[in-house]
């Protein structure tokens, strides 16, 4: 079982939809970043948490650290949404990473 | 305020041959991060360096090893290339442990 678990691991929405990507993790924390990357591109950090909510623009991070987990919400997507989501838990001076959410929203 | 940067950006290289990518973190920041990306098995960790001193490793073979200067500047090397170590490369920066971390764009390395 992987430390950082994301799901789901693919993901379609029609353009407007609200999108909620989910990451659990098993191992001791001291912030879970949310990454975004594109297609053929670098990564970008979008959050990084460790205590409650984030907000910026559209996007929403959660985390609650006593159940381990951390949502991380899109309002009205775009079609300049689509790209992979990654969480990383950021655990003993290194990020330990899920496997990444591919979301694609269409038109 | 300058991003991570990294040198070269694309390295196609034949196996048996060395490389050495090179990371410039942010300024002022002293920990600088590696990280392999694959299709196979997603990002993984590579070492991480703060002022000069590699403190943590990942489970890596010793043909990867990396260092880091005095500026913060930090190179990795992989020697005796094999196919599996096509990949892109990632260097994460930040200021001190524990703090946001900041990627740089990568390096794609092929191995023919």
């Amino acid at each position: 079982k992987n430390e950082v678990e994301q799901s789901p691991q693919n993901l379609t929405a029609q353009e407007g939809e609200f999108i909620t990507i989910n990451c659990s993790y098993s191992v001791g924390i001291s912030a879970l970043h949310w990454l975004q990357q594109h297609p053929g591109g670098g990564i970008v950090s979008l959050f990084m948490l460790s205590s409650g909510k984030k907000k910026h623009g559209r996007l929403i991070a959660t985390i609650n650290i006593q159940e381990k987990h951390s949502s991380l919400h899109i309002t009205a997507s775009h079609p300049r949404d689509s790209a992979v989501y990654i969480c990383a838990a950021y655990n003993t001076d290194k990020l330990i990473f899920g496997t990444g959410t591919r979301l694609q929203v269409f038109p | 305020k300058a991003g991570v940067t990294q040198t070269p950006r694309y390295l196609i290289k034949t196996r048996g041959q060395q490389v050495t990518l090179s990371c410039s973190p942010i300024s002022g920041h002293r920990s600088v991060s590696w990280y392999q990306q694959t299709p196979g098995q997603g990002l993984q960790f590579l070492f991480e360096y703060f002022s000069e001193t590699q403190r943590n490793k990942g489970n890596f073979p010793g043909r990867f090893s990396g260092r880091q200067f005095s500026n913060s500047r930090s190179e990795m090397n992989v020697s005796t290339l094999e196919l599996g170590d096509s990949a892109l490369y990632l260097c994460v920066s930040s200021l001190a442990t524990h703090n946001e971390q900041f990627f740089g764009p990568g390096t794609r390395l092929t191995v023919l």
